[in-house]
């Protein structure tokens, strides 16, 4: 059965703190890894990762993807309080998403 | 920026009764989606949606739901006799290639 796991589930960090949020799958016909930030409603886009290696950058967030090893990693440097939020990873395969239960991130002052 | 419009944003129905979720993916997007996220759990594939048929779906999408694309830009998720567990927030999604997913902003769907 297609799954993704997140880890962890839920971090508490001060601003300032650098973040490493993980992702894992075992999914077949594996096309794309997807990053998410949901706050209250729907999944806002953060990367779209195809190829192993290659690490995305945006701003203070990046993330890179390992084929062989299947996994992925998002990194958010230097936190504030506005990154606050579930970061979802999902694993696109051939027709559909399948999501990761999320890590819940909350940046304190 | 291309945005996912999904219509109504919030409804209100009674157990029982039959409810059409509205989506306007992006206009030149192939691939559709649907997918729910009950409160505090983890978003959901639903169906995917290409040339007019489905592509795939999942053993959530039983005989109480069909979607349609009834004309050349709504993409549309009909749930029939709801229940109380399919009070959920629903996405659609949108995807050019199959690849990227651009997610709408969800109806809340509550049922009384």
């Amino acid at each position: 059965e297609d799954k993704v796991v997140q880890s962890p589930l839920s971090l508490v960090v001060h601003e300032g703190d650098t973040v490493t949020l993980n992702c894992s799958y075992e999914v077949t016909n594996f096309r794309s890894l997807l990053w998410y930030k949901q706050e209250k409603k729907a999944p806002t886009f953060l990367f779209m990762l195809t190829s192993s290696g290659i690490e995305k950058k945006s701003g203070r967030l990046s993330s890179i993807l390992d084929k062989k090893e299947l996994f992925s990693i998002l990194n958010i440097t230097a936190t504030q309080t506005g990154d606050s939020a579930v970061y979802l990873c999902a694993v696109g395969s051939q027709g559909k998403v399948i999501f990761g239960p999320g890590t819940s991130l909350s940046v304190i002052p | 920026e291309p945005e996912v419009t999904q219509t109504p944003s919030h409804q209100v129905t009674q157990m029982g009764q039959e409810v059409i979720l509205r989506c306007v993916p992006i206009s030149n997007h192939l691939y559709f989606y649907w997918y729910r996220q009950i409160l505090g759990q983890k978003v959901e594939f639903l169906v995917s949606f290409y040339n007019n048929e489905i592509s795939e779906k999942s053993e959530i999408f039983d005989d109480q739901f069909s979607v349609e694309r009834p004309d050349g830009s709504n993409f549309t998720l009909k749930i029939r006799s709801t229940k109380l567990e399919d009070s959920a927030m629903y996405f659609c999604a949108s995807s050019e290639q199959g690849i990227g997913y651009t997610f709408g902003s969800g109806t809340r769907l509550t049922v009384v």
